[in-house]
């Protein structure tokens, strides 16, 4: 079965560092570019990240530059996100998601979605 | 980046049609035919709808379609459905200067 599921949310004091996990099955993992999503409580969506699928490139939000890292090892099938400097407004769900693109550059759309995790930035 | 704009709430009966529009700007809708819409029931994860403007994915009905004019893209679902209700999201790339993509606020669709 095609399926992402991540891992790794919780909360977290504001200044801290959580990572998340994605385990992709189903498809060729190394093959596709992936992103990062997020959306806090009643919100609506936020791109966060993306990486290319031989994680040579990589992409971010202002909002998260310089405080997240995208990452992936495609030996494990895991897509991850190192989260440093956690803010308040970083409370969220995060979903991870396949973007179809095969070739370096993302196409920038999202064809299959994980459940997402809580991530909680609270004291 | 500024999220795009949608209108909060949309909604019709059974059978009709509804449209919701989503409202960027030169440099992220306008420039580019990179927008997709995304349905997301409560709870769930998002499901991609349209992408590239116009183009269905597999297993989407062809009630669901999608266009762009000007700074301007529309999701319009005809035949209306109860399991039709739901929030939905455009996305627009975002440029290549920026990088990435930006989304719209979110629809909430309700069926009556």
């Amino acid at each position: 079965e095609v399926q992402l599921l991540e891992s790794g949310g919780g909360l977290v004091q504001p200044g801290g560092s959580l990572r998340l996990s994605c385990a992709a099955s189903g498809f060729t993992f190394s093959s596709y570019a992936m992103s990062w999503v997020r959306q806090a409580p009643g919100k609506g969506l936020e791109w966060v990240s993306a990486i290319s699928g031989s994680g040579g490139s990589t992409y971010y939000a202002d909002s998260v530059k310089g405080r997240f890292t995208i990452s992936r090892d495609n030996s494990k099938n895991t897509l991850y996100l190192q989260m440093n400097s956690l803010r308040a407004e970083d409370t969220a769900v995060y979903y991870c998601a396949k973007d179809p693109s095969t070739v370096t550059i993302p196409y920038w759309y999202f064809d299959l979605w994980g459940r997402g995790t809580l991530v909680t930035v609270s004291s | 980046q500024s999220a795009l704009t949608q209108p909060r709430s949309v909604s019709g009966s059974p059978g009709q049609s509804v449209t919701i529009s989503c409202t960027g700007t030169s440099s992220d809708v306008g420039g580019y035919n990179y927008v997709s819409w995304y349905q997301q029931h409560p709870g769930k994860a998002p499901k991609l709808m349209i992408y590239d403007v116009s183009k269905r994915p597999s297993g989407v009905p062809d009630r669901f379609s999608g266009s762009k004019s000007g700074n301007t893209a529309s999701l319009t679902i005809s035949g209306l459905q109860a399991e039709d209700e739901a929030d939905y999201y455009c996305c627009s790339y975002a440029g290549s200067y920026t990088l990435g993509v930006v989304f719209g606020g979110g629809t909430k669709l309700t069926v009556l």
